[in-house]
């Protein structure tokens, strides 16, 4: 199993270019997040899903869109991107279990370097 | 929303000795999960271990175990026996609807 996957790993942009971090995870989780880490804060949630077509905000949604159109697939979109979202982005995915311990699959981590 | 915090920016232990890191959280919730993840150099998220707040017995695996007072909403890890591959990052984490995660300990394993 590829577990969670996201590409790309590296990335630099110019202040005010879009782009897409893709993330796929092939273990049928409803549960979806993104989550940016940037030193001395720890993991920041983004956005989250709990099935597809359902997305919510999270801590710093700001400047961030998603989607959820399939169960694999929850791509974090930058639309206008800015040197404040230079971070190494986290893509995570868990079954959600009622009253169980939803434990997060990790995806490998994108750092993005906004210029 | 709740949040969790992790008062020690950075720790060192001596290999084979014993050390914990702290971590409070702040939620009005009765029924929520907690966790310890690993962050290795290689940036991977790795779980440690995880504790269901309606059980009272702390959980332990292997060499980790945890002191979770839930009326004072604390929830420390001790790794007992540490060894060089336990230097990372470690960040505790609480989950009702969503994750959150502290800032992070930066652990340092010394020979």
């Amino acid at each position: 199993n590829a577990g969670v996957t996201q590409t790309p790993k590296f990335q630099v942009l110019k202040t005010g270019q879009s782009m897409t971090l893709q993330c796929a995870q092939d273990m049928n989780h409803e549960y979806m997040s993104w989550y940016r880490q940037d030193p001395g804060m720890g993991l920041r949630l983004i956005h989250y899903s709990v099935g597809a077509g359902i997305t919510d905000q999270g801590e710093v949604p700001n400047g961030y869109n998603v989607s959820r159109s399939t169960t694999e697939d929850f791509p974090l979109r930058l639309l206008s991107a800015a040197p404040s979202q230079t971070s190494v982005y986290f893509c995570a995915s868990s079954y959600i279990s009622p009253g169980g311990a939803n434990v997060l699959t990790f995806g490998a981590g994108s750092r993005l370097t906004v210029l | 929303a709740q949040t969790v915090t992790q008062s020690q920016p950075e720790m060192s232990v001596q290999e084979a000795e014993t050390v914990t890191l702290s971590c409070t959280y702040d939620t009005s919730e009765n029924n929520y999960y907690l966790f310890w993840y690993k962050q290795p150099p290689s940036r991977q998220m790795i779980l440690v271990i995880r504790q269901e707040a309606y059980k009272q017995q702390n959980a332990t695996e292997n060499r980790f175990s945890v002191n979770f007072q839930k009326a004072a909403k604390s929830f420390s890890l001790k790794i007992s026996d540490s060894q060089l591959g336990d230097t990372a990052m470690y960040f505790c984490a609480f989950m009702k609807d969503d994750m959150r995660f502290g800032a992070g300990t930066r652990l340092t394993v010394k020979p």
